[in-house]
């Protein structure tokens, strides 16, 4: 499975929202994670089942889609949630498949 | 609270071995699946190996089937990393991950460590 995440780069100011796209080759089903990384940090979760957000993650995160066609939507972005962003799918296992990444820059 | 420290990356020559480890604390390591992922410099994140909880099998990428094993002290709560023949395509930094779901694998992760960084150059 080749997951695409699209942009590459997403230009956002702060206050506004912010819509990333993840494509999957094959359905996943809802099989579907989403993780932030701030330079130097390690992943954080933060969407699995494609739209279940993790513990003590804002509500302005939400998730969304199913089949091939996922997105991450991020309302009102705070300057914390300028990262790169990266979708995982876990439908194909004993394989695991992690998109290449948005970077949400100001 | 959970804690993963992984340790053991450094630098190393091609077809060399290193042996990388991850200290697990704060959570009940049996009952949860491990995970190795990668990072190549500025690059995205590769999914490497697992294994899960009790049962204790494993899998692994193609990229490092054959040379590299996943394994597990129940004893001291710690899962390694044993990569051989190592090449310059595995230099990465090497996270360690906790399955969000206790008991049956979810396949996706909650905790990750640091990272530790592996270097493989003459």
């Amino acid at each position: 499975i080749v997951m695409t995440q699209s942009p590459a780069t997403l230009s956002v100011s702060p206050g506004e929202r912010a819509a990333l796209s993840c494509r999957a080759s094959q359905s996943v089903s809802t099989n579907l994670a989403w993780y932030q990384q701030k330079p130097g940090q390690s992943p954080r979760l933060l969407i699995y089942g494609a739209s279940t957000r993790a513990a003590g993650l804002p509500a302005r995160f939400s998730g969304s889609g199913s089949g091939t066609e996922f997105t991450l939507t991020i309302t009102s972005l705070q300057s914390e949630d300028f990262a790169v962003y990266y979708c995982q799918e876990y439908n194909n296992w004993p394989s695991l498949t992690f998109g290449g990444g948005t970077k949400v820059e100001i | 609270e959970v804690q993963l420290l992984e340790s053991g990356g450094g630098l190393v020559q091609p077809g060399g071995s290193l042996r990388l480890s991850c200290a697990a604390s704060g959570f009940t390591f049996s009952k949860f699946a491990m995970t190795w992922v990668r990072q190549a410099p500025g690059k995205g994140l590769e999914w490497v190996s697992t294994i899960t909880g009790s049962s204790g099998h494993t899998y692994y990428a193609d990229s490092v089937k054959g040379r590299f094993s996943v394994s597990r002290d129940y004893s001291r709560n710690t899962l390694f990393l044993q990569m051989d023949s190592l090449r310059a395509d595995d230099t990465a930094v090497y996270y360690c991950a906790k399955d969000l779901q206790y008991s049956a694998a979810a396949y996706f992760f909650d905790y990750w460590g640091q990272g530790t960084l592996v270097t493989v150059s003459s």
